[in-house]
């Protein structure tokens, strides 16, 4: 099946600083990726929905100066938060949907990256 | 607005006995429902959804519009059904955006 890859898995960086992290699709071309978030022992939250070569459209609440989404390619996302702090520790997850897919079937999610902010 | 409540956190059966994990819904369109499971160091990955009708792991799903449910159910329990579900909603129109539910962590014991 599909693959998505999320790099990094896991990352510690001091408050203030930024951090990137990667979404690809590794055997498929995906037009939109969607980013989440998730807390410990709570629902994964829909943060943007990010469409390759647009703005990302974010959701309700969610900073899109704090969290930067980049989509340049049909195979890569990237999320950017930036001047991070400790509330912003947290499991980022991505999923991508299949160029050509039809339906919410065809989203396939990465393994998560998590976040911690000193 | 979407909302997907799974009322239970923690569900834990026997292995062998029945298991049904609880998803009611709120959406004044036509929804998709889909559910969703983690296995341990696992990603989340499509279990089944309402529209294909079809058994999973021996897992079933009907949707009620009336009650506005999508229980999840499994006649005989399997340890290796131990992981993590989540009921997630996709309005049709929504292009893929997923509302999901807080999860129910099933644990099979033997």
């Amino acid at each position: 099946g599909a693959v998505v890859s999320q790099h990094p898995s896991w990352v510690i960086c001091k408050s203030g600083t930024s951090v990137k992290i990667e979404c690809r699709s590794l055997d498929f071309q995906a037009t939109t990726m969607f980013w989440y978030r998730q807390f410990p022992k709570q629902s994964l939250m829909l943060m943007a929905t990010s469409n390759e070569g647009s703005k990302a459209t974010y959701e309700q609440g969610v900073e899109k100066d704090k969290f930067l989404i980049n989509h340049a390619s049909l195979t890569l996302s990237t999320l950017t938060v930036t001047s991070a702090h400790p509330e912003d520790s947290s499991f980022y997850i991505c999923s991508a949907r299949a160029r050509g897919g039809r339906n919410t079937g065809e989203l396939f999610f990465g393994e998560g990256s998590r976040l911690t902010v000193l | 607005a979407q909302r997907v409540t799974q009322p239970e956190k923690l569900l834990s059966v026997f292995k062998g006995a029945p298991v049904e994990l609880k998803c009611n819904y709120s959406y004044s369109g036509s929804p998709e429902l889909f559910w969703y499971v983690q296995y341990s160091r696992q990603r989340l990955q499509l279990l089944l959804r309402h529209i294909s009708r079809e058994s999973i792991k021996g897992f079933t799903a009907d949707l009620n519009k009336g009650e506005t449910s999508f229980h999840l159910k499994k006649p005989f329990a399997q340890e290796e059904d131990s992981a993590m579900y989540y009921c997630a909603l996709s309005a049709v129109t929504s292009g893929s955006r997923l509302t999901f539910g807080e999860g129910t962590q099933l644990t099979v014991n033997p």
